[in-house]
């Protein structure tokens, strides 16, 4: 069936650092990326999205990056801070009527001071 | 509130048992979300309602699992029977188009942690 994973389960970084997290995905037909970030204890909470027909997509200290060719998706944060201390999913689907999304199974990133 | 409230927070339930977890999405919102999510993993897809339409049951893990949504606003997820493996956070979430890809995002609530003993 199709899936959405992630290469790796867990990602330290030191503060000021830029943290750089992988996403794979197998539903050639999907059009739609989003990430979201999981505090502890919190419910998952929108980051940035991206549409099929970019590539690239930058936010506030973020920027997602989408390669179709080999169905790679990433999340770059600039001067990762304490604050981004989180389990970061990445989430999948195909826009149109009865669309759902489907996360990956997330990483966490870790900060260190 | 503004966000999608979800109760009880926690809940301790004895294997068998049945229990009940409410979720109230944004105001406005057509489409709603449950998922679930054991320790350590991602987040499962349970069921969908989107609007009007019949809803999408597909991620139900067995006849145990039931949701509903009454006037369009509230949803009520029920597990008859609790098990073990039902021990997990349930995520509710909602967005304001039934076509995800249209309305941008999901808003999430904070979940109902269950544990079955």
């Amino acid at each position: 069936g199709e899936s959405v994973g992630l290469h790796l389960p867990t990602l330290s970084v030191q503060e000021g650092d830029n943290s750089i997290i992988n996403c794979a995905y197998s539903n050639s037909a999907s059009d739609y990326f989003i990430w979201y970030k999981q505090e502890s204890g919190k419910g998952p909470q929108f980051i940035i999205d991206i549409r099929s027909n970019m590539d690239k997509r930058q936010g506030q200290r973020v920027t997602v990056l989408l390669n179709k060719t080999v169905k790679h998706l990433s999340l770059q944060i600039a001067a990762t801070q304490p604050g981004d201390s989180a389990v970061y999913f990445c989430a999948e689907t195909r826009t149109g009527a009865n669309s759902k999304l489907t996360f990956g199974k997330g990483i966490t990133l870790s900060v260190r001071p | 509130g503004a966000g999608v409230s979800q109760s009880p927070s926690n809940k301790v339930t004895e294997k068998g048992k049945d229990v009940e977890l409410r979720c109230d999405p944004i105001s406005g919102h057509t489409a709603l979300y449950w998922y679930r999510q054991s320790l350590g993993q991602g987040l499962e897809f349970l069921i969908y309602f989107q609007g009007n339409s019949a809803p999408d049951k597909s991620g139900l893990p067995s006849d145990r699992f039931s949701a509903e949504r009454t006037g369009g606003s509230v949803s009520t997820l029920t597990i008859q029977r609790t098990q073990q493996e039902d021990s997990a956070v349930y995520l509710c979430a909602s967005s304001l188009e039934v076509a995800v890809g249209l309305a941008g995002e999901l808003f999430f609530g904070e979940g109902s942690r269950l544990t079955v003993l």
